[in-house]
């Protein structure tokens, strides 16, 4: 299987740039997509194929990559931001995701 | 609005079966391709099963191939998923997904663009 790695968890403050990084462990082309999930609610699209926008995400989120390297850039990042992030990839069969990163809003 | 509700969560002893349903509103059901996916206490997210449009394929990952079964009626457009010879590493929450794709002009890119709630399963002496 195809595995997604991430790192566990950063800390940024409002206002600042944070990039949220997912390594596959073979290619994926640009079929890599994130999502958003809040403590105790279901996960939410935020990109899709690698670099595009999910319907009624705010222009602040973004995506980038290719191959193996792929990156979920918030900018600025705002306090209910707070949320874990995944990364997901479905070009190899099964569909994997990552292990997710934690994100916090100092 | 697209809506999915998920039911028929519990717990249930190893080895026995539970089938959860999946209601859908806000958007013409068989038009879409159809997911479960699951989460396991404090951990990431698991992609159970797939399901066409029609219901005539169907698609599994290993851990549970062979004793999970999708399903689907397009005329009440619901989902289901049937789980035989549960196991403790099935205890999650479970979630319906629709999945959506993007198509390149060569390549379907599948993701999941809407999800329910989730209902929780706990497999447990």
């Amino acid at each position: 299987d195809t595995v997604l790695t991430q790192s566990p968890a950063l800390a940024v403050s409002p206002g600042e740039r944070v990039s949220i990084s997912c390594r596959a462990s073979e290619g994926v082309n640009s079929y890599m997509h994130w999502y958003q999930q809040k403590p105790g609610q279901q996960p939410k699209l935020l990109i899709y194929k690698a670099s595009n926008l999910a319907s009624g995400v705010p222009a602040r989120f973004s995506g980038s990559g290719s191959g193996t390297d792929f990156t979920l850039t918030i900018d600025p990042v705002e306090a209910d931001d707070t949320a874990t992030y995944f990364c997901q990839q479905s070009w190899n069969d099964p569909f994997t995701f990552g292990s997710g990163t934690k994100l916090e809003i100092k | 609005e697209v809506q999915l509700v998920e039911s028929g969560g519990g717990l249930v002893q190893p080895g026995r079966s539970l089938k959860l349903s999946c209601a859908a509103s806000g958007f013409t059901f068989s038009n879409y391709y159809m997911a479960w996916v699951r989460q396991a206490p404090k951990k990431g997210l698991e992609w159970v099963a797939t399901i066409s449009t029609s219901g005539s394929r169907t698609y599994y990952p290993d851990s549970v191939k062979g004793r999970f079964t999708i399903s689907r009626d397009n005329a009440k457009s619901s989902l289901y998923l049937q789980m035989n010879s549960l196991k403790s590493e099935d205890t999650a929450t479970y979630y319906c997904a629709r999945q959506g794709y993007y198509y390149d002009g060569t390549y379907y890119s599948y993701y999941f663009d809407y999800w329910g709630q989730g209902v929780m399963v706990t497999v447990s002496s």
